[in-house]
């Protein structure tokens, strides 16, 4: 069974500060992955996809993957109040199914 | 992006009864999905609504307990059958873009919140 497992929080960071968010994957064979932000009582949002080894940079949004670790991540520089929400890790596999599995999210408190 | 409208937003339902939620999307869209989200959880995957066939779900979900229909590439409905308190949960429709996508890269209606009493 494919499992994505996120740390549930919530992290708390000042203003300005960089929120790291992180996220395990089980399926070796998974292609592509994706970060969700999820505001209160709202539906999530695509907020940055990665397919490929390495940083994929999107404003203060950084996506890290890393395949052999199966492993990815988001860090949010310079992280403001609006940025207070729950991160839902999602992934997916080629060959067959691509609809994504996500993670149980992270809550992201960032306090003035 | 395109945008997803779904009613009802909320709704305070009888036990034993059923309700149908409606989706509609602003443009057409290969693949439309079907999520439960309880809370403080993640999206659990109910199904994929097919259009012209029927849906495919997802282990611990059967089509007598949520009926689903998709009669063409911008809407589709869930019904939830003979509801219980164990039913009450935030329903949320999803797509991806455009009729081309692969899927992953999803937007979402802005949910129903069910309430079984």
């Amino acid at each position: 069974q494919k499992e994505v497992e996120q740390n549930s929080g919530p992290l708390s960071v000042p203003e300005g500060a960089i929120a790291s968010l992180n996220c395990t994957y089980s399926d070796r064979g998974s292609q592509s992955f994706f970060w969700y932000r999820q505001y209160s009582g709202k539906s999530p949002e695509l907020i940055m996809s990665i397919y490929s080894n390495g940083d994929k940079e999107d404003g203060r949004f950084t996506a890290q993957l890393n395949k052999a670790s199966q492993y990815v991540s988001l860090l949010i520089r310079d992280s403001q109040p609006s940025d207070s929400a729950t991160y839902l890790c999602a992934v997916s596999s080629s060959g067959g199914s691509y609809i994504p599995t996500f993670g149980r999210g992270t809550s992201l408190i960032v306090h003035p | 992006s395109a945008v997803i409208s779904q009613k009802p937003s909320r709704d305070i339902c009888q036990r034993g009864t059923s309700l149908t939620i409606q989706c509609q999307v602003d443009s057409q869209v290969t693949m439309m999905f079907w999520y439960r989200q309880q809370p403080g959880q993640s999206l659990t995957l109910i199904a994929t609504a097919n259009q012209g066939s029927e849906a495919t779900y997802e282990s611990g979900f059967v089509i007598d307990k949520f009926p689903i229909s998709r009669p063409n590439l911008t809407f589709s409905t869930l019904t939830v059958s003979n509801m219980s308190p164990e039913d009450s949960s935030i329903y949320l429709c999803s797509a991806n873009e455009g009729t081309g996508g692969l899927g992953g890269e999803l937007f979402f209606g802005e949910g129903s919140r069910l309430t079984v009493l």
